[in-house]
């Protein structure tokens, strides 16, 4: 069973370049969720989707935040103009909706440094 | 909206001793679930143990096993029989029906002595 799969692990900017996240649910789960998680804190809810709707957007996500999954599959997070505080990590996890919500599954995460 | 608090920001235990961890929460939801994540250093989160609010009766798992009282919004794990491989930071968290993202506590750092 392969679980949540993000890349990159590791990814170091500079402040104002773009950046771009993948990640891959565990197949059959039609959810796919993003967090943000900043040192000795729990994750932030970004957003979500459902199959390649977006359903859901905090309002920590930023104009210069943007989320897609086309397919319903993979899904992808970009950053533009990167800032020092969007430096985290950055967590995809997965569920299956079955009429409840579902046990959701954490890939391992992209740590995002801005320089 | 939910909150989560845990309050205590690290604990530690002797190897196969137990050791409960609190957390408490609030929602104004009906339908919630409410779920403890454990996250090795520089590892991926994983569930520990989830427990559906309509549920009276306390979720276990093997040596994790919860104390859920829902009148006080309390959520408690307890871990029996500690491992070093326990070490890690626990997180609490709740999933509402109404929406379906998870709002977490800030976490607890636990540390098994050998």
């Amino acid at each position: 069973d392969t679980g949540v799969s993000q890349d990159p692990r590791h990814k170091i900017t500079k402040r104002g370049q773009n950046v771009t996240f993948r990640c891959d649910p565990i197949s059959e789960h039609n959810r796919l969720y993003w967090y943000r998680q900043t040192l000795g804190q729990g994750p932030e809810f970004l957003t979500y989707f459902q199959n390649e709707a977006q359903l859901e957007k905090s309002r920590l996500l930023s104009d210069r935040f943007s989320a897609e999954r086309p397919k319903g599959s993979f899904s992808t997070l970009e950053i533009q103009r990167t800032e020092q505080g969007d430096s985290a990590m950055y967590l995809c996890a997965s569920s299956v909706l079955r009429g409840v919500p579902d046990t959701q599954y954490f890939g391992p995460g992209t740590r995002l440094t801005v320089l | 909206a939910q909150t989560v608090t845990q309050s205590q920001p690290e604990m530690s235990v002797q190897e196969a001793e137990t050791v409960t961890l609190s957390c408490t929460y609030d929602t104004s939801e009906n339908n919630y679930y409410l779920f403890w994540y454990k996250q090795p250093p520089s590892r991926q989160m994983i569930l520990v143990i989830r427990q559906e609010a309509y549920k009276q009766q306390n979720a276990t798992e093997n040596r994790f096993s919860v104390n859920f009282q829902k009148a006080a919004k309390s959520f408690s794990l307890k871990i029996s029989d500690s491992q070093l491989g326990d070490t890690a930071m626990y997180f609490c968290a709740c999933l509402t029906g109404a929406n379906s993202k998870l709002t977490f506590g800030k976490g607890i750092t636990l540390s098994v002595r050998p």
